[in-house]
């Protein structure tokens, strides 16, 4: 398995407070994502990075901003928290764009519930 | 932009029966194409994959064919098991993109005993 932590699992806030989800890869893959799960809708894409501080937005990036200051790491922060912004929220590494090596590798999502 | 579509199910089916979910894409261009599979509780674990057109994926007895000809990639299984319920989804990736897969909405797969 790959080894991708993230945390926290599972968090209950309220609207309006800023959330921190971290995610933690020990495969040294260049590439990292934040994805959000909900019903009706699949995965989407919320930001991605393609290297230390270099970022980029994806297609549901409204409400949500991230940094990567290592290449281990990557945050995703919701600076004030609404109810629409309760999900899953999935981080996924891949080690280049293409080929047998393209392929994302998923941890096992962070839970948010924003009253 | 580039879409996967899959139907969303639930599809119940009997323990040894034959799977079929479907996927067909839209690209500009040639993705690799994969499938994942989603456990309850679960994070995403890829299924299979193929990279190129005509390139078969398999893997635990699932197998899918990448056809150019009819944007698809359809997910088989001869006889599937009550372990196989479980949430599929269809992703491409286009080649060079830093911005990862595009995946289909999801199919609810349901195994009765």
């Amino acid at each position: 398995d790959a080894g991708i932590t993230q945390s926290p699992r599972h968090k209950v806030t309220e609207t309006g407070t800023p959330v921190t989800l971290r995610c933690h890869q020990t495969e040294n893959h260049r590439y990292m994502y934040w994805y959000r799960q909900d019903p009706g809708h699949g995965l989407r894409l919320i930001h991605y990075s393609y290297g230390v501080k270099d970022t980029d937005k994806g297609e549901v990036s409204d409400g949500y901003s991230v940094s990567r200051s290592k290449t281990e790491d990557f945050l995703l922060t919701l600076e004030s928290a609404t109810s629409s912004q309760t999900s899953v929220y999935f981080c996924a590494i891949s080690e280049s764009t293409t080929g047998n090596t393209g392929e994302l590798f998923f941890g096992e999502g962070s839970r948010l519930t924003v009253l | 932009g580039n879409s996967v579509t899959q139907m969303e199910g639930p599809v119940t089916l009997s323990e040894e029966a034959f799977l079929t979910i479907n996927c067909t894409y839209t690209a500009t261009g040639y993705p690799s194409l994969f499938w994942y599979v989603q456990y309850p509780g679960e994070g995403l674990q890829l299924l299979l994959k193929a990279t190129k057109a005509d390139d078969k994926g398999s893997n635990k007895g699932f197998e899918a064919t990448y056809r150019k000809e009819t944007t698809s990639f359809h997910l088989e299984k001869g006889s599937v098991q009550v372990s196989d319920s479980a949430v599929y989804f269809c992703a491409l990736r286009m080649g060079g993109g830093a911005d990862g897969l595009t995946f289909g909405k999801g199919t609810h797969l349901i195994i009765q005993p």
